[in-house]
């Protein structure tokens, strides 16, 4: 079990907003940035937010993260098809002294 | 065009050692922390270590004591070396590069297409 804590599975429809979310603690999340990836199976992961809420050049600003205290959220708006994938929330842990990852969302695209 | 090739993966046995390297080109491979993540058959992703632009190293509690990271930037490459390996151990293996601007944050900009490391008897 993962020490960030993100719902296994999400779905939308084309056009829907969807929100997956991240849980964790003060020694991670709430004292370090959070960093999302997308990963299409197959494929290496793609870096989609760092520091809660910024986006690498390239990546749409259909993609957004916010954070609040101990918990961060990734939102996908105006959903399109190609966004089926497995998305990971990742920060740094003070306690262990290393990066950990959530056990991942799949998302669904129905 | 910034690339990271990954190498050294295949069989081994459980007890078995394995060197990974990862090749990188199209960057200044010195002033970047590199990471090694990976990710076992169906399974979420996994940090696994990490090497800074001024060598200070982390490890995942998981591999502590077994796996050893090292750079050599005369040729812009990273390795991993794999001792005293468990079944729990097999998986793709990723080297990643971090944001220039960070010094521990897990915000990895580039991967390699991975190699994949069986451990088996």
């Amino acid at each position: 079990q993962s020490v960030l804590t993100q719902t296994p599975s999400a779905s939308g429809t084309p056009g829907q907003r969807v929100t997956i979310s991240c849980s964790g603690s003060s020694s991670n999340i709430g004292g370090n940035t959070v960093n999302w990836y997308q990963q299409v199976p197959g494929t290496a992961p793609r870096l989609l937010i760092y520091n809660d809420n910024q986006r690498p050049s390239g990546v749409p600003d259909r993609f957004s993260g916010s954070k609040s205290g101990a918990s961060a959220s990734l939102a996908i708006s105006w959903l399109q098809s190609e966004d089926e994938a497995d998305y990971y929330c990742a920060a740094w842990d003070d306690s262990l002294n290393g990066s950990l990852f959530g056990g991942g969302t799949k998302l669904t695209v129905l | 065009e910034v690339q990271l090739v990954e190498s050294g993966g295949g069989l081994v046995k459980p007890g078995g050692s394995l060197r990974l390297s990862c090749a990188a080109s199209g960057f200044t491979f010195s002033s970047y922390s590199i990471n090694w993540v990976r990710q076992a058959p169906g399974k979420g992703l996994e940090w696994v270590s990490s090497i800074s632009a001024t060598n200070y190293i982390y490890y995942g509690e998981s591999v502590k004591g077994r796996f050893s990271i090292s750079r050599d930037n005369a040729k812009n490459s990273l390795y991993l070396q794999m001792d005293s390996l468990r079944a729990e151990d097999t998986a793709v293996y990723y080297c990643a590069r971090r944001r220039i601007e960070y010094t521990y944050a897990p915000a990895f900009d580039y991967w390699g297409q991975g190699t994949l490391v069986t451990v088996s008897s």
